[in-house]
């Protein structure tokens, strides 16, 4: 079956980098995309990015262009989504979730990782 | 942008009455050529990720109860839960993936009266 597994919590400085990852099983990983989720305490879900995890392309949210880099190991069937220059407002759940293309509803997620941004 | 706006915030309904959430978009999210409309309807229960319930407005996802049911076109949708059982007990979003950036409704909470 389809299975997301990202990395674990991380607790992070303001100013500072996080990198999440997100291994993927039970399908062809560069057959699918891989979209990055967050969702802020409260707040609703909202989408980061995406890559094709067969050519590599990516796009991002313009809200978060600049800071978010989305990236890919075929070989291991890992995505991977960093985002820099951290602050309070960044503390959130962040979940990896499969897209069939662009544009596509999301069909399995990741379990989320909790990323706290605390000084 | 396109916002999604759902409503209720919340709904307490009986075990086995039908329940029903709205979300309407800010702008149509019909295709038109393809007479496809990009809304998709997710279930998300404490401590878990969203798990998909419908995609293309109405089309339900592989192993969802047959209870629970997508409609509208457009700019305006409902998911409606026919008989609501104690597992449904979860928050609901929308989500248009028609525009970048894909958005999503507030959500709304559906609890046991």
């Amino acid at each position: 079956q389809v299975q997301l597994v990202q990395s674990g919590a991380e607790v992070k400085k303001p100013g500072a980098s996080v990198k999440v990852s997100c291994k993927a099983s039970g399908y062809t990983f560069t057959n699918y995309a891989l979209h990055w989720v967050r969702q802020a305490p409260g707040q609703r879900l909202e989408w980061m990015g995406w890559i094709n995890a067969g050519d590599g392309n990516t796009k991002y949210s313009q809200k978060f262009q600049g800071r978010v880099t989305i990236s890919r190991d075929t070989s291991a069937s890992t995505a991977y989504m960093e985002l820099s220059s951290l602050r309070s407002e960044d503390t959130a759940v962040y979940y990896c979730a499969r897209g069939i293309g662009w544009p596509s509803q999301l069909d399995s997620w990741g379990q989320g990782t909790l990323v706290t941004v605390s000084s | 942008d396109i916002v999604m706006t759902q409503s209720p915030d919340s709904l307490a309904v009986s075990l086995g009455e039908r329940a029903a959430i709205n979300c309407k978009s800010s702008q149509s999210v019909l295709y038109s050529s393809k007479n496809k409309n990009y809304l998709a309807w997710y279930q998300q229960k404490p401590g878990q990720p969203p798990k998909l319930l419908i995609y293309w407005a109405s089309t339900r996802e592989s192993g969802v109860p047959d209870r629970f049911s997508g409609s509208g076109s457009g700019t305006d949708f409902t998911l409606t839960i026919s008989s609501l059982q104690a597992e449904d007990v979860a928050v609901y979003y929308c989500h248009q993936y028609y525009s970048t950036p894909p958005t999503f409704g507030q959500g709304t909470k559906v609890e046991v009266k």
